[in-house]
């Protein structure tokens, strides 16, 4: 398996745009998890996934941020509009269901908003 | 609901042993370790779900006292692949995410 596939890589946008950063799971992971990680915060949760249901979205910062999965092979997180502070590395994670099992991350993708 | 790490940092020898430890306000149903290197993805280490619960990977293990809601991350003779920084996380009795802490970074020397 190719693990967790995640794209772009690198992002750098001006303040005000939309981006979309995009995320494969494993084949056969049930759970998906979008994270964001800053020298500040850490890591932090945003939203998870359950068979490409949205359980809970409570750590997503504003609604200037939504997330979607459309099937179980795709995920996408989508900020409209950009601000500095999102500047961030977003990592997407899946796992074969909770409570047991490790989660597997993508490469991450660092975004940089000017 | 994010756990608690400590220490934050930690500076080895080659050859010497480290104790991370990681604890929670909440009831805990398993406890996650990763590692995450520079510029890198956390990786998977091991995961705890017993309370009392011990497990080994390499010269690395963990406990895990299920009452306490506490973790402890056990490296012994340090390896210079071993730095990088150690999360812990968390997963709770009624929730089915995971909480990372803040991290422990640890560097290794030769």
């Amino acid at each position: 398996d190719a693990g967790v596939i995640q794209s772009p890589r690198h992002e750098v946008t001006e303040m005000g745009q939309e981006v979309t950063l995009r995320c494969k799971p494993i084949s056969g992971h049930d759970y998906l998890f979008w994270y964001r990680q800053t020298m500040m915060r850490g890591l932090e949760l945003l939203i998870y996934f359950n068979n490409n249901v949205p359980i809970d979205d409570s750590g997503m910062p504003e609604d200037r941020f939504s997330a979607k999965m459309p099937n179980a092979s795709f995920s996408t997180l989508k900020i409209q509009p950009s601000e500095p502070r999102d500047s961030a590395v977003y990592f997407c994670a899946s796992s074969p269901r909770t409570g047991g099992y490790g989660y597997t991350f993508g490469s991450g993708t660092r975004l940089t908003v000017v | 609901q994010q756990p608690v790490q400590s220490p934050q940092a930690v500076i080895l020898r080659e050859g010497e042993d480290a104790v991370i430890n990681c604890s929670s306000s909440k009831a805990l149903y398993s406890v996650h370790w990763y590692r995450q290197k520079h510029g890198e993805a956390p990786v998977f280490l091991m995961i705890l779900l017993k309370g009392g619960e011990q497990k080994g990977h390499d010269k690395i293990s963990a406990s895990f006292n299920e009452k306490k809601q506490q973790s402890s991350l056990y490296l012994t003779a340090s390896q210079l692949s071993y730095s990088g920084t150690y999360f812990c996380g968390t997963e709770s009795i009624n929730n089915n995410d995971m909480r990372f802490g803040a991290g422990t970074r640890l560097t290794v020397k030769p």
